[in-house]
């Protein structure tokens, strides 16, 4: 069945690192892709997406990439800041956006 | 435009009871999914209603259940509840005529925490 896997946390960063954040994926056909981002005490959010190979999301700064060739969307940004502090969720739906697979989520420290 | 909003934000059981959480969906939205999140794990798909139809239902057994109500506003039921439903319950609007809508997002509202003892 479809599935996605990401990098496990904490991931802890100083501000203005840059940040990659694994995910892979499995599934049939041609999934749409996604990031979701957790702020404390917030709701989940979605920061980009993806829906065919090759698209890159992109939003705050932040960008992924799909690639079906390596079965990946992995989140990157140049710089972070300490308010990028939060969890990052990698999620997975087929084209009738019916059921989305989330990872387990990443947490991510900025520290100034 | 009003959000998700959910209640209870949190409750706590014990084994064998039944409980009721509720949501409503953000303006304009007639789809409303909703996923539980164990601690430290990402959300799992419980189900989705469309029009106050399922649309849809993930690998939960049929304690699980759901309502949706002509202004899209919905319920999730779960009875005779085990110790291991203790979880974050989230709740998901979109709009259009699959899950995700036109845009593939979801509008998370903050969840309902259920504790059960």
């Amino acid at each position: 069945g479809d599935s996605v896997t990401q990098m496990e946390g904490p991931v802890t960063l100083s501000e203005e690192a840059f940040l990659t954040i694994n995910c892979t994926y499995t599934a049939t056909g041609y999934p749409s892709l996604f990031w979701y981002v957790q702020y404390p005490g917030e709701g989940l959010q979605l920061l980009l997406k993806a829906t065919k190979a090759d698209d890159k999301g992109s939003n705050k700064g932040f960008e992924a990439t799909y690639r079906k060739e390596t079965t990946s969307f992995h989140l990157e940004k140049g710089s972070v800041q300490v308010s990028d502090s939060a969890v990052y969720f990698c999620a997975l739906t087929q084209y009738n956006f019916n059921k989305f697979y989330f990872g387990s989520g990443t947490k991510l420290n900025v520290k100034p | 435009e009003t959000g998700v909003t959910q209640s209870p934000t949190h409750l706590i059981k014990t084994r064998g009871q039944q409980v009721t959480l509720r949501c409503s969906s953000q303006s304009g939205h007639n789809t409303v999914s909703w996923y539980q999140q164990a601690l430290g794990q990402g959300p799992q798909f419980i189900f989705q209603y469309y029009r106050e139809e399922e649309n849809g239902r993930g690998n939960f057994p049929p304690r699980f259940s759901g309502l949706q109500f002509p202004n899209y506003s919905s319920e999730l039921n779960v009875n005779a509840l085990e110790l291991d439903d203790s979880a974050l319950y989230l709740c998901a609007s979109s709009k259009g005529t699959s899950g995700g809508g036109d845009t593939g997002e979801l509008f998370f509202g903050e969840g309902s925490r259920l504790t059960v003892l």
